[in-house]
């Protein structure tokens, strides 16, 4: 069965601090979408991971794939109240030849001050 | 246009009705998806286009659904005798090309709820 598992499912920070959001996934890909969803809102694309060893930053954020361990990390940094959102990861099971993404159930990341 | 387009935005049917809803990806995307997400879940998979032709139909829930993208560009995602579980976010998504090199955009999402 195609799988992906994110963890944690629900994350309470406060501001400064940094934190790790961890995406398994159960067949063989090279290719992981990270994206952000607000309340009510569509989903933001964050980062596109295509291969073994990627690595992505984008302000206090940063992205790896591990397509070995069929891990990835979404790492915050100096956590912000901005930060505030529902984050996906998701996976193309077929190798690109299609493109259908499977997605895990969410980390809802709350930052308090 | 800029992104993508869906509407309506917020859709009330009865149950037994069927409803139809739009999705103008960006000018020029060659790919197109269809997800539902139910509240407080991710987005699951419905149906894939790669420019008019449906390559792709194995998540549909049921016969009641319908996708189609005639000239390869605006796709219409019908739902025939709506019942209450069909309720959900639709999103629409499109791509550049048919792999995902270049990442998805996502539409705003079309909102159903059946009652």
């Amino acid at each position: 069965e195609l799988k992906v598992e994110q963890n944690p499912l629900f994350l309470s920070m406060q501001e400064g601090k940094n934190y790790t959001i961890y995406c398994n996934y159960s067949t063989t890909s090279d290719r992981l979408y990270w994206y952000r969803q607000d309340p009510g809102k569509s989903l933001e694309s964050l980062f596109v991971l295509l291969s073994n060893g990627a690595v992505k930053q984008e302000g206090r954020l940063m992205a790896s794939l591990d397509t070995k361990a069929r891990l990835s990390t979404l790492h915050i940094t100096a956590a912000v109240h901005d930060l505030s959102a529902t984050y996906f990861c998701a996976v193309d099971m077929s190798g690109g030849s299609q493109g259908n993404l499977i997605f895990g159930k969410g980390t809802k990341l709350s930052v308090k001050p | 246009g800029a992104g993508v387009s869906q509407s309506p935005r917020y859709k009330v049917a009865k149950r037994g009705q069927d409803v139809a809803l739009r999705c103008d990806p960006i000018s020029g995307h060659v790919s197109l998806f269809w997800y539902q997400q139910a509240l407080g879940q991710g987005p699951e998979f419905l149906t894939y286009f790669q420019n008019e032709a449906q390559l792709d139909k194995s998540g549909l829930p049921s016969d009641r659904f319908f996708a189609e993208r005639p000239e390869g560009s605006v796709s219409t995602l019908k739902i025939q005798r709506t019942q209450q579980e069909d309720s959900a976010v639709y999103l629409c998504a499109s791509s550049l090309d048919w792999g995902g090199g270049y990442g998805y955009t996502f539409g705003s999402g079309t909102r159903l709820t059946v009652v």
